[in-house]
């Protein structure tokens, strides 16, 4: 079972920073299976990136999405004060099938 | 306009066995490339997969709770069914449905959950 490890744990930056978010696998993806989704307090996930760097419909082109292998990034150039909350990386596997990261947050420095 | 919502217990006693229903509408779950899955995640922590439906009728489990989940769906209602057996404490948790989309591009499968209902608060207590 591939495990995904996010880091770092919690991001405190600033309005107009720049973040970058990693998720690594225990094992290789592919990046055709590789997904990231945000969520807000109270809210369900909202899907950001697929096949680890195609922007989902009306997503903001701040958002972008890389990597291969092991290694994905999720980044943000510049973020707004609505891109706060925490972030999930997410595989697609035959075995198990779904797989989630423990999740990035993103909060006000 | 795809929406789901979620429905059933919000309290429930353990061993009790939980059925949910996630209630969609905008697309057909007969229709090619299209699944519908449900999420879970425990007050705080982080999302779980739980099982996942597809339009041919194939069904994938997480395999850490495969022996206690059941999907299943009914087309014509636009509804599919999760159920869950022997609840326990631990399984306190928003549950989700989701809309699956997939599909096939210079040889490869691509696959994401782009719409999600608002979830479902159960607690489980004795």
């Amino acid at each position: 079972e591939i495990v995904l490890t996010q880091s770092p744990g919690t991001l405190s930056l600033s309005p107009g920073e720049r973040a970058t978010l990693s998720c690594r696998a225990s094992q290789t993806v592919s990046s055709n299976y590789l997904a990231w989704y945000q969520q807000k307090p109270g809210q369900a996930p909202r899907l950001l990136i697929y096949g680890a760097s195609s922007r989902a419909t009306g997503i903001p082109d701040r958002f972008s999405g890389s990597g291969s292998g092991t290694d994905f990034t999720l980044t943000i150039s510049r973020l707004e004060p609505e891109d706060f909350g925490v972030y999930y990386c997410q595989q697609y596997g035959t075995s198990p099938g779904f797989t989630f990261g423990p999740g990035t947050k993103v909060d006000i420095k | 306009q795809i929406t789901l919502k979620e429905s059933g217990p919000t309290l429930m006693k353990p061993t009790q066995t939980l059925t949910l229903t996630c209630t969609f509408s905008g697309f057909s779950l007969s229709t090619s490339g299209v699944g519908v899955g449900w999420i879970r995640q425990p007050p705080g922590k982080a999302l779980e997969w739980l099982a996942l439906i597809y339009w041919d009728d194939d069904k994938r489990y997480s395999p850490s709770l495969k022996s206690r989940l059941t999907i299943s769906k009914d087309t014509s209602k636009n509804q599919v069914v999760l159920t869950m057996t022997n609840m326990d404490a631990v399984d306190t948790a928003t549950y989700y449905c989701a809309h699956l989309t997939y599909h096939y591009n210079s040889a490869r499968y691509y696959y994401r959950f782009d719409y999600w209902g608002q979830g479902t608060l159960v607690t489980v207590s004795s």
